[in-house]
């Protein structure tokens, strides 16, 4: 089983900042990653796919990179609406498995 | 539009069993991947079940032989068929559309989820 690790757990991160997310896979993955926002009581909302592809509607603001075991979201210039919990996920022949999430917080 | 609505969730003893749906609109799920994803309470998001377009299914290895995936395509719904309840299952359960691009795999819609709880 490929185990995803978010790092850090907790961000604390001023409007305006930006805030960058990692995500480490325990084997490679390729570029097969994406990353979910969730909000309290909401489902999850696709934001990257293929590691560095926004999801269609996605703002710019939000950026994936990475590929192999390493990956980053990074978020420039926070707004209000990005305070969120941020989930990787990978997706390896038919297994997918998510991080334990990082909480984006106003700081 | 795509929609996904989940129902059947509710309070069920351990030992019991519930099915969940999810009746979909606005595509076909039997051409498209399907996923289950659960959430505990104030936890992080787990992968359940994915059926795929041909009716290959797949399971992570905690429900393995108590859960069910399905899909009715007359009905255009999916299911998840869930025995052998246990308290760790305790979750609100996603229903999630799968879309392949380019080699990517995407969650690219999912429902509003619906709550099982596992307790006597």
């Amino acid at each position: 089983e490929i185990v995803m690790t978010q790092s850090p757990a907790t961000l604390s991160v001023s409007p305006g900042e930006t805030a960058t997310l990692s995500c480490r896979a325990s084997q490679s993955v390729s570029s097969n990653l994406a990353w979910y926002q969730q909000k309290p009581g909401q489902a999850p909302r696709l934001l990257i796919h293929g590691a560095s592809t926004r999801a269609t509607g996605i703002p710019a603001r939000f950026s994936g990179s990475g590929s192999g075991t390493e990956f980053t979201l990074t978020i420039s210039s926070l707004q209000s609406e990005d305070f969120a919990v941020y989930y990787c996920q990978q997706y390896n022949n038919w297994l997918r498995t998510f991080g334990q999430g990082t909480k984006v917080e106003i700081k | 539009e795509v929609q996904l609505v989940e129902s059947g969730g509710g309070l069920v003893q351990p030992g019991g069993s519930l099915r969940l749906a999810c009746a979909a609109s606005g595509f076909t799920v039997s051409t498209n991947y399907m996923s289950w994803v659960r959430q505990a309470p104030g936890k992080g998001l787990e992968w359940v079940s994915v059926i795929y377009s041909g009716g290959l299914t797949y399971y992570t290895d905690s429900v393995k032989g108590r859960f069910t995936i399905s899909r009715d395509n007359s009905e255009n719904t999916l299911y998840l068929q869930m025995n052998s309840l246990r308290a760790e299952d305790t979750a609100v359960y996603y229903c999630a559309r799968e879309t392949v691009t380019r080699g990517s795999v995407m969650m690219d819609y999912w429902g509003q989820g619906t709550l099982v709880t596992v307790s006597s």
